[in-house]
């Protein structure tokens, strides 16, 4: 069964401390996996999409990293904004995008 | 350049009546793509529109219908409403209808369905 778990489901931290929010899948066959960030009440903003060949991935801040071989993912972020709190999602793609529930990053000053 | 709009912003239903949601995509993009957020969960798909077609559903059942005109644009249609059909209802538009890197998906701010 196609599914995607993510850890922790949530989590508190500093501002300026970093973080790594973890992502386990088993989807077959791989097409691409995505992180997004949602605000409360909003829709989802992509962060990163990697593919297969893809090990890691920098957009300002964060840091995706993708391990196809134990299908796992993890998105680092560094130096914490008051901004980030939200809710990150990690999305795999078959022939269909796959969801996960997300982890709830809430970042206090 | 406009990103991806949707309407009403809010709403507010009664069990029994119908809704039409409203997704105007992305200049350019062709497909349009609905999705059902429960608070606390991730989004759900339910129909994936392209070129007019329907592409793809969800296990949603029949009281949901959507469909696309001819300027992209998209209207989602519940009918006989649960209260369990509250949610944020997302629509996201990307240039293709298939699932690989050239079609990222980009998403409305959502309507937030209440019903009561």
């Amino acid at each position: 069964k196609n599914q995607v778990e993510q850890s922790p489901q949530s989590l508190i931290i500093l501002e300026g401390k970093n973080c790594t929010l973890q992502c386990n899948y088993t989807v077959s066959p791989f097409s691409n996996l995505r992180w997004y960030k949602q605000d409360t009440g909003r829709g989802p903003v992509s962060l990163t999409i990697m593919t297969f060949s893809e090990n890691t991935k920098s957009n300002r801040r964060y840091t995706a990293t993708l391990d196809a071989d134990t299908k796992q993912s993890s998105l680092h972020i560094t130096a914490s904004q008051l901004s980030d709190s939200a809710s990150y999602i990690c999305v795999v793609s078959p022939c269909r995008l796959i969801w996960g529930l997300g982890t709830s990053l809430a970042v206090n000053p | 350049d406009a990103g991806v709009t949707q309407s009403p912003t809010h709403l507010i239903k009664t069990r029994g009546q119908h809704v039409t949601l409203r997704c105007s995509p992305i200049s350019g993009h062709k497909s349009v793509s609905w999705y059902q957020q429960v608070l606390g969960q991730g989004p759900q798909f339910i129909f994936q529109y392209y070129e007019k077609e329907e592409r793809g559903r969800g296990n949603f059942p029949d009281r949901f219908s959507a469909r696309q005109f001819p300027n992209y644009s998209s209207e989602l249609n519940v009918n006989a409403l649960l209260l369990g059909d509250s949610a944020l209802y997302l629509c996201a538009s990307s240039l293709g209808a298939g699932q690989g890197i050239s079609y990222e998906q980009y998403f409305g701010p959502g309507t937030r369905l209440t019903v009561t």
